[in-house]
């Protein structure tokens, strides 16, 4: 079956602009997770949702990161005021059900803050 | 504080040439060792999920195991496709923490 999508696959941006980065979760999960990596790093965990609502947003670097999941499917990582310091791979990862079960991730959206 | 470190940060194989990579952790109540790979400009693969001490997994030439404190991830004679970064991470409270990964290359 299909895995989790993301759209873009690449995004370059200017500093100070806004930015959306779209997941599209395995049909039929219900936990969706955002992580952030970085050249030669393991991903860092930014946000994730059970359902509609974000359960733990505790990794997100400031108020420049927002996320939403208004339908319970399909998420968008929102970042205004970008800085080169965003800059990376933003990765986005689904479950089957809360937070017992493997989570599988997509292929990415790199990220480039010029 | 939950921690995962892995080594070493990078590896090179001849193809047939066994090897272990390694994952150290300290984590309050483990709820999971995750092993992925991860191939260049794509996301983590899941390899395995470990639980508790003493168990193993086994998948072609992979097998990852665990103790109290570490996870290995043994590789029995490589062969160049299985060239990638090997991530481990460590489940807590449903968020998954990684170690910075071991690039793995297997020259033929």
């Amino acid at each position: 079956g299909a895995g989790v999508s993301q759209t873009p696959s690449n995004k370059v941006t200017e500093k100070g602009k806004y930015v959306e980065l779209r997941c599209d979760p395995i049909s039929g999960h219900t936990a969706l997770y955002w992580y952030r990596q970085s050249l030669g790093q393991g991903p860092e965990f930014l946000i994730y949702f059970q359902g509609t609502g974000a359960a733990d947003d505790s990794g997100l670097p400031n108020d420049r990161f927002f996320a939403v999941r208004p339908e319970g499917s399909v998420s968008t990582l929102k970042i205004q005021r970008t800085e080169r310091g965003d800059s990376a791979v933003y990765l986005c990862a689904s479950s089957l059900s809360g937070t017992a079960d493997t989570q599988y991730f997509g292929p990415g959206t790199r990220l480039t803050v010029l | 504080e939950d921690q995962v470190t892995q080594s070493p940060e990078a590896l090179r194989l001849q193809e047939g040439e066994s090897s272990s990579l390694n994952c150290s952790y300290t984590v309050s109540g483990l709820r999971g060792l995750f092993w992925y790979r991860q191939d260049p400009g794509k996301g983590p693969e899941f390899l395995f999920t470990l639980y508790s001490a003493g168990e193993e997994k086994e998948k072609e030439r992979l097998k990852a195991t665990i103790t109290k404190k570490e996870s290995f991830l043994h590789i029995t004679a490589p062969k160049p496709e299985d060239s990638a970064t090997y991530l481990c991470a460590v489940r807590v409270r449903g968020k998954l923490i990684f170690g910075q990964g071991t690039e793995l290359s297997v020259k033929p």
